[in-house]
């Protein structure tokens, strides 16, 4: 079946301006995660959405930076007045049903930012 | 503060030898422990978890990985390696006590196997 699709899958944008990355999960996950993969560095979390409730927007490293998901659907990461610090792949993922049980996470392609 | 180490950027070795990418954890509680691997210009794929039970778990591709609790370590290995195993390998952990799968990922270990 299909996996998790992400797009752009590359963005170039000038700092200042915004973004809107965009998550497309599995069919029928309803978790689904957004992190952040700076060069040479491991993934960082963002955002976490499960079904219905609210979202857990702890690792959003400011108020630049948001996210919507409408039920258990497509998800956008949107990056206000981007800084050249923004500039990393973003990953999303989605998982089945996640209540802390260990569920492995799917990945998609990743949106490579690049802000000038 | 909680934390994954992959102290090792790279790790090279010859095709049909083991090989080990290393790991250690340092988080409260009982924690889960994946495996993921970043094939280039593809996304991240599951590997394997430790969730409980057996500490020796097997996963994908022939790979299977240690969990020691006294030496909060999750390495991974595979006994024969294969040229088309080199990418670029992360170890995360999910912190006891959470309501959800965030991770926390090391910064990941360059696997190259050489023919």
């Amino acid at each position: 079946g299909a996996g998790v699709s992400q797009s752009p899958s590359n963005k170039v944008t000038e700092k200042g301006k915004d973004v809107e990355l965009r998550c497309d999960p599995i069919s029928g996950h309803t978790a689904l995660y957004w992190y952040r993969q700076r060069l040479g560095q491991g993934l960082e979390f963002l955002i976490y959405f499960q079904g219905n409730s609210a979202p857990d927007k702890s690792g959003l490293p400011s108020d630049r930076f948001s996210a919507e998901r409408t039920g258990e659907s497509v998800s956008t990461l949107t990056i206000q007045r981007t800084q050249q610090e923004d500039s990393a792949v973003y990953l999303c993922a989605s998982s089945r049903y996640s209540s802390g049980t260990g569920r492995e996470q799917y990945f998609g392609p990743g949106t490579r930012l690049t802000v000038t | 503060a909680q934390s994954v180490a992959q102290p090792e950027d790279q790790v090279n070795v010859a095709e049909g030898n083991p090989l080990t990418v290393k790991c250690t954890y340092s988080v409260s509680g009982n924690p889960y422990l994946f495996w993921y691997v970043q094939y280039p210009n593809r996304g991240l794929q599951f590997l394997l978890k430790y969730i409980t039970g057996d500490n020796l778990v097997k996963g994908s591709y022939g790979f299977e990985a240690e969990f020691n609790k006294s030496q909060t370590s999750f390495h991974l290995k595979k006994p024969s390696a294969l040229v088309s195993d080199s990418a670029l390998y992360f170890c995360a952990v999910r912190p006891w006590g959470n309501n959800t799968d965030k991770l926390i990922f090391g910064t990941g270990t360059r696997l190259q196997v050489f023919p």
